[in-house]
């Protein structure tokens, strides 16, 4: 079955620093999503890229498909972006996640 | 915006006992998914429905079952209850013809004893 790897497992930075969180998958997956968890538990949806380069505030999302690699760049960090960050792929309608990289930005 | 809602929000339950988790969501959308999170690790799919009166196997559906009675209801339904099935659980919606944005509830956290 279709493999998702997350690294790295956590990050503490300090805010204003970048971020680049790495996701590398098993197969040609159509459905690259990546998500964010709230510390609180609340789950949203942060991008579908399935391949090439979208942006929206400070976070940018690159997949690059045929390399079966996806990864979520957080620039000047702020403490609001503590979390953890799932990737998730689909060549069906059963999503299949990443074990996620818990983000930590110290004041 | 999407209106994800689950109940209860918590529960514990005793081994061997029959648990059911409810879903409701407001936005018409085709697909609904029910995921586990164990602490630390990522979502795991257990069932998911494309369509009312259908569900379908997601990766860990052994010890669960699923019923979609209708397009706005989906259910998590623990014949007997075990320890292993301690966890933090997740419903999702998503419409199939609108992007592949998933709307999520607030979590149900399940313990049992």
């Amino acid at each position: 079955g279709q493999q998702v790897q997350q690294s790295p497992a956590s990050l503490v930075l300090q805010e204003g620093e970048n971020a680049e969180l790495q996701c590398n998958f098993s197969s040609t997956a159509t459905r690259l999503q990546w998500f964010y968890q709230h510390p609180g538990g609340r789950l949203v949806s942060l991008f579908y890229n399935p391949s090439g380069t979208k942006h929206t505030g400070r976070l940018t999302s690159t997949t690059v498909t045929n390399e079966r690699r996806s990864s979520l760049h957080i620039s000047s960090s702020q403490t609001t972006d503590s979390g953890t960050y799932f990737c998730a792929i689909s060549n069906n309608n059963a999503p299949r996640f990443g074990a996620g990289t818990k983000l930590s930005v110290k004041p | 915006e999407a209106a994800v809602t689950q109940s209860p929000r918590s529960k514990v339950a005793v081994t061997g006992g029959k648990v059911t988790l409810s879903c409701h969501q407001t936005n018409n959308h085709d697909y609904m998914y029910w995921y586990r999170q164990d602490t630390g690790h990522g979502l795991r799919l257990i069932h998911y429905s494309y369509v009312a009166d259908s569900t379908e196997k997601g990766d860990i559906p052994d010890g669960y079952k699923a019923s979609r009675p209708s397009q706005e209801n989906f259910s998590l339904i623990l014949e007997l209850a075990s320890l292993s099935q301690t966890a933090v659980y997740f419903c999702a919606s998503k419409d199939r013809d609108r992007g592949y944005e998933q709307y999520f509830g607030p979590g149900t956290r399940l313990t049992v004893l």
